[in-house]
């Protein structure tokens, strides 16, 4: 498709549980970008990847959170043991380069039970 | 660290009402804005941006002027309509280092018929 895809688009899952979302980005696209949209908020960085460059991890909100992009394409954000105040969407999003502007991904809506 | 403070919604207007949603920001360096929209039942995407000072973004009749001075990047329409009815998120990126976007809250604009 033309556009950045993630998978799952809604997950449910129990608290304690790990859980693999995932990202596919834009052919061509060098960076992407995760965040996460709790009900009301605003987005909230968590982690950014730039081509080959050590990512940028300092949204993280704990080290339960992780996440790795495999051969500068597909990436993973994975969380381990979720609380029930992990429950957000989380959204993808790649761009040309750091400078250009983001193409977002529909959101993968996680519920912790 | 940088931060994005735009106006609490909902924003309830007529058609044809002239539209401001405010936002301000703080930043160390130089940062890019950025207003996005996501429409409902649709993910987010660029509405316009401005990379440096007096810069005016504008798309869909939409507009926002980079102010230095006043670290505002106000969002103006002359006349809304129905469809424009969407939530509206500013942002800026930073254009040093991690190139991190930060995200406002998002304020829920409605336009009624």
């Amino acid at each position: 498709g033309a556009g950045v895809s993630q998978s799952p688009s809604n997950k449910v899952t129990e608290k304690g549980k790990d859980v693999e979302l995932r990202c596919d980005p834009i052919s061509g696209h060098t960076a992407l970008y995760w965040y996460r949209q709790s009900l009301g908020q605003g987005l909230e960085f968590l982690i950014y990847f730039q081509g080959n460059s050590a990512p940028d991890k300092s949204g993280l909100p704990s080290d339960r959170f992780s996440a790795e992009r495999t051969g500068g394409s597909v990436s993973t954000l994975t969380i381990q043991r979720t609380q029930q105040e992990d429950s957000a969407v989380y959204l993808c999003a790649s761009s040309w380069d750091r400078d250009q502007p983001q193409h977002f991904g529909d959101g993968t809506r996680l519920s912790i039970l | 660290g940088d931060s994005v403070t735009q106006m609490e919604g909902p924003v309830t207007l007529s058609e044809e009402a002239f539209l401001t949603i405010n936002c301000t920001y703080t930043a160390t360096g130089y940062p890019s804005l950025f207003w996005y929209v996501q429409y409902p039942g649709e993910g987010l995407q660029l509405l316009l941006k401005a990379t440096k000072a007096d810069d005016k973004g504008s798309n869909k009749g939409f507009e926002a002027t980079y102010r230095k001075e006043t670290t505002s990047f106000h969002l103006e329409k002359g006349s809304v309509q129905v469809s424009d009815s969407a939530v509206y998120f500013c942002a800026l990126r930073e254009n040093t280092g991690g190139f991190k976007t930060i995200f406002g809250a998002g304020t829920r604009l409605f336009v009624k018929a």
